[in-house]
């Protein structure tokens, strides 16, 4: 079964940093491009960042870029987000999502989400 | 960017009866369009890929169709499960990937 765990949210002050996790099993980590998706209290979805199966080719939202960096480590099987210079409108649900075959691009598993609290 | 326009933003609808949510992209999309559902407090869930290929263990009473900028999801006969807010997204052009704001499908 495939599984995303996220971790790493909480409660944070304007222009600080946090580093979020998504522990990915159940399926091979290495051959899967890996998302980030937020969603801000009583809104909808967008889209963060995302990053191919090698690491190699990574793309991030006009909204974050700059602030956000997207990585993972294969040999632990995890995705990370570090956000620094954080943001009052960067309050949210992020969700770690799987890309279910090369080229699909659409989001077949989530993680159940981290929320994100900036706030003075 | 290409922006996902959902429409109704709510839908009131009774038990059993038939519910059809609508989404259009601002430019073709082709048939690049996933539909999400997802319920208060729960991540999204993938229902249809493909603009009308429904994931794996989706109910045959949701079906999608549409391509180009016009895409329509049909739930046929809603259950009280089906009650949540469903999202379009596009994947023909990206980054960014987008979503439409959301439809959200309420009991009459």
């Amino acid at each position: 079964e495939v599984q995303l765990v996220e971790s790493g949210g909480g409660l944070v002050q304007p222009g600080e940093s946090l580093r979020l996790s998504c522990t990915a099993s159940g399926f091979i980590f290495s051959s899967y491009e890996m998302y980030w998706v937020r969603q801000a209290p009583g809104k909808g979805l967008e889209w963060v960042s995302y990053i191919s199966s090698s690491g190699s080719s990574i793309y991030h939202a006009d909204s974050v870029k700059g602030r956000f960096t997207i990585s993972r480590d294969n040999t632990r099987n995890s995705l990370y987000l570090q956000m620094n210079s954080l943001r009052v409108e960067d309050t949210a649900v992020y969700y770690c999502a799987r890309d279910p075959v090369l080229g699909a691009d659409y989001f077949d598993s989530w993680g159940q989400g981290t929320l994100v609290t900036v706030s003075s | 960017e290409i922006v996902m326009t959902q429409s109704p933003a709510t839908l009131s609808v009774s038990p059993g009866e038939r519910a059809t949510l609508s989404c259009r992209a601002s430019q073709s999309v082709s048939s690049k369009l996933a539909w999400y559902q997802q319920k208060p407090g729960q991540a999204p869930r993938l229902l249809i890929y493909g603009a009308s290929t429904r994931a794996t263990g989706i109910p045959d009473r949701f079906s999608g169709s549409g391509s180009g900028t016009d895409f329509t999801l049909t739930i046929s006969s809603l259950q009280s499960e089906d009650f949540a807010v469903y999202y379009c997204q596009q994947y023909s052009h990206w980054p960014p990937w987008t979503f439409g704001q959301g439809t959200k499908v309420e009991i009459k």
